[in-house]
Parts: C-alpha cells; structure tokens; sequence
C-alpha cells in the first residue's frame, strides 16, 4: 500500500535492539499524551499513554516518558521485533480544544532482521 | 478488528464529485472524530460529534459536512471534490466527550 512515511524521520534498528523514538510536543497545558502505531494501510492502533502527573509509564515491551520541563516525550521499545516495523505517533489532548488530539508527524521504525 | 468500522474501504471518483464515507463506532462510545492524512499534513482534525451534536472543529473546509445519527454511526460529506482531497480519511471513537481514541482502518480516497 502506498507510505505514509516518505517524508518523516526514520529511525532504523537491528531486530533484538531497544528503540527510542522521540516526540516533542507542542502546548505546556496539554494533560494527557497518547502513542500511536500504523502499520501500512491500517489506521493507528494505540500502544500506550500517560498522563501529564505522571513522568514514567510502563506496558508490555514498551515505556513511555514524560519530560514536561522541556515537552519532550519518548517511547521506548525493548527487543525490537520485525513486527515492530511502522510509523509511530505521538498525540497530545490539549484541554482547551475540547479534547481532539494533536498528532506529531510521526517516525517510521524500521527493524533488520 | 479494533471495533470501528469504515466504509468503504476504497474510493475513487472524479474531480467535481460527491462522496459520503461513513463510519460506525465501536459499541458504547458516544464520540466520533474524522481525521484526513495526507503525506504531507500528517493527520489533521476535522470534526467531533458526541452523542449526535458536533463539538468541535478543525480546519474543515465549507465543501465538506459531517453528522452523527441517532444510532450514533457518523457519515463525512465530501463534495466539489478536488485533487487534493484525495487522502486516508479516518474514523475514529471514544466512549467520551475526552481522548484515548480507537481508530477505523480509513477509507482511501482517490480523486482523478
């Protein structure tokens, strides 16, 4: 299917590595902050959030953290897999929009086996 | 199959057109929000409707119209379509007026 990816940061790793992939986002006021995987062709599916009183939180393979002094937000996944392979968005929920999220652009991950 | 469903799939129809994507949420989420990627906006809000009323609004254009019926499913209006119309066309829901969404597989659009 065609890639939504062409023109987005890359990130490529060797499959068994950890990835951090990086997100600066955009309003102070925002609370709650969401990833996002989409594979080619499929819609975004949800990996994980965090809330804004949070700094660090953890699922299965992956953790995100939250570092509001400097809007910056990271997820990391651990033993990367071939399957890990997509475009990943962070999302912020700005209060005062009447919660719609905020995307990034995205960065394709790229695992080599 | 995340619960959201979006039809159709494909689209592809001519310059001047009308189209009507439609979407249902998944069962119990009142909120539904339409997104557009493109490859070079990324994803962009267009609307939100909770339990029927619209609540927000992105930078929609007037040729496009949006609604949510009783039985909550969402319909995305696209008319005098142009080139640069064609995009994924996303649906997307939540139990709340709030974030965390689910989103459908899209609807391709092609204008030619």
């Amino acid at each position: 299917g065609e890639s939504v990816g062409l023109h987005l940061p890359t990130l490529s790793v060797q499959e068994g590595d950890n990835s951090i992939i990086n997100c600066a986002y955009s309003n102070s006021a925002s609370d709650y902050f969401i990833w996002y995987k989409q594979e080619s062709g499929k819609g975004p599916q949800f990996i994980i959030d965090i809330r804004s009183n949070m700094d660090k939180r953890q699922g299965q393979r992956v953790t995100v953290l939250l570092n509001k002094t400097v809007k910056h937000l990271s997820l990391q996944i651990a033993a990367t897999q071939p399957g890990d392979s997509a475009v990943y968005f962070c999302a912020e929920n700005i209060p005062t929009s009447n919660y719609k999220l905020t995307f990034g652009k995205g960065t394709l991950l790229t695992v080599n086996p | 199959d995340s619960g959201v469903t979006q039809t159709p799939k494909h689209l592809i129809t001519a310059t001047g057109q009308r189209v009507t994507l439609r979407c249902s949420p998944r069962s119990g989420d009142l909120s539904v929000y339409w997104y557009q990627q493109s490859l070079d906006q990324g994803l962009q809000f267009l609307i939100q409707y909770y339990n029927g009323e619209e609540r927000a609004k992105g930078n929609i254009l007037e040729r496009f119209s949006a609604q949510q019926f009783p039985d909550l499913h969402s319909e995305l209006n696209l008319s005098s379509l142009e080139l640069g119309d064609s995009a994924l066309y996303f649906c997307a829901s939540s139990p709340r007026n709030s974030g965390g969404y689910t989103f459908g597989s899209g609807t391709r659009l092609t204008v030619v």
